[in-house]
């Protein structure tokens, strides 16, 4: 059974920066390309970036690109989106999931990020 | 804004049938991604219920069904059941913007 654990959310400064993992089994990790995808409150989806199964090739939407930076450990099957410069247009419900083009077939539980003074 | 729209509500009567539209799609003829949909109950992640315009993935019951003609798609539910009550969302992929994009979603209510 696939499994996606998202963590490392909380509140932080406006200015400041994150760390979230997500924690993969089930599934051959180093094949799929991984994405993570945010919600902000009352609002609807927004992907915000994905990385290749080799980890070579990165992506980002527009709102993230050069604050955000998202990586993986195949030898552990996490994924990681590094978070700098945090706006309060930030704060969201961040899913980590599996696909990107093709769409995402499984999703993590979301972890909380809340951007404010 | 959202690339894609969706009406923001639909609703019906349990048993009924019910379409959830989806426009904007890429019109790049050399470059045409499939359109996938998701569901998403109150408080939780949303799930694939359609994926490639017209695929369920195994366990979805087939009164959930996606069509596609150009750069719109539809999603139709029959047979409406309370449990369907849920937030749903169309998704695709825009090659002029390099990334994926989703419609605002589409609230369904169940009378």
């Amino acid at each position: 059974e696939v499994q996606l654990l998202d963590s490392g959310g909380g509140l932080v400064q406006p200015g400041g920066s994150l760390r979230l993992s997500c924690a993969a089994s089930g599934f051959t990790f180093d094949t799929y390309v991984m994405s993570w995808v945010r919600q902000a409150p009352g609002k609807g989806l927004e992907w915000v970036s994905a990385i290749s199964g080799s980890g070579v090739k990165t992506y980002y939407a527009e709102s993230v690109k050069g604050r955000f930076t998202i990586s993986r450990d195949n030898s552990k099957n996490m994924v990681y989106l590094q978070m700098h410069s945090l706006r309060g247009d930030d704060t969201a419900v961040y899913y980590c999931a599996d696909g990107f083009r093709a769409g995402f077939d499984n999703w993590g539980q979301g972890t909380l990020v809340t951007v404010s003074s | 804004q959202s690339v894609l729209t969706q009406p923001p509500s639909v609703s019906g009567a349990p048993g009924q049938r019910v379409t959830i539209s989806c426009t904007g799609l890429s019109s790049n003829t050399e470059s045409i991604y499939d359109v996938h949909w998701y569901l998403q109950l109150e408080g939780t992640a949303p799930k694939l219920l359609i994926y490639g315009n017209t695929n369920r993935p195994s366990g979805v019951p087939n009164r959930f069904s996606g069509s596609r003609s150009g750069t719109s798609a539809s999603l139709a539910i029959t047979g409406l059941q309370a449990e369907d009550e849920a937030d749903y969302y169309c998704q695709s992929y825009d090659s002029s913007l390099s990334g994926v994009v989703f419609g605002g979603g589409t609230k369904l209510t169940v009378l």
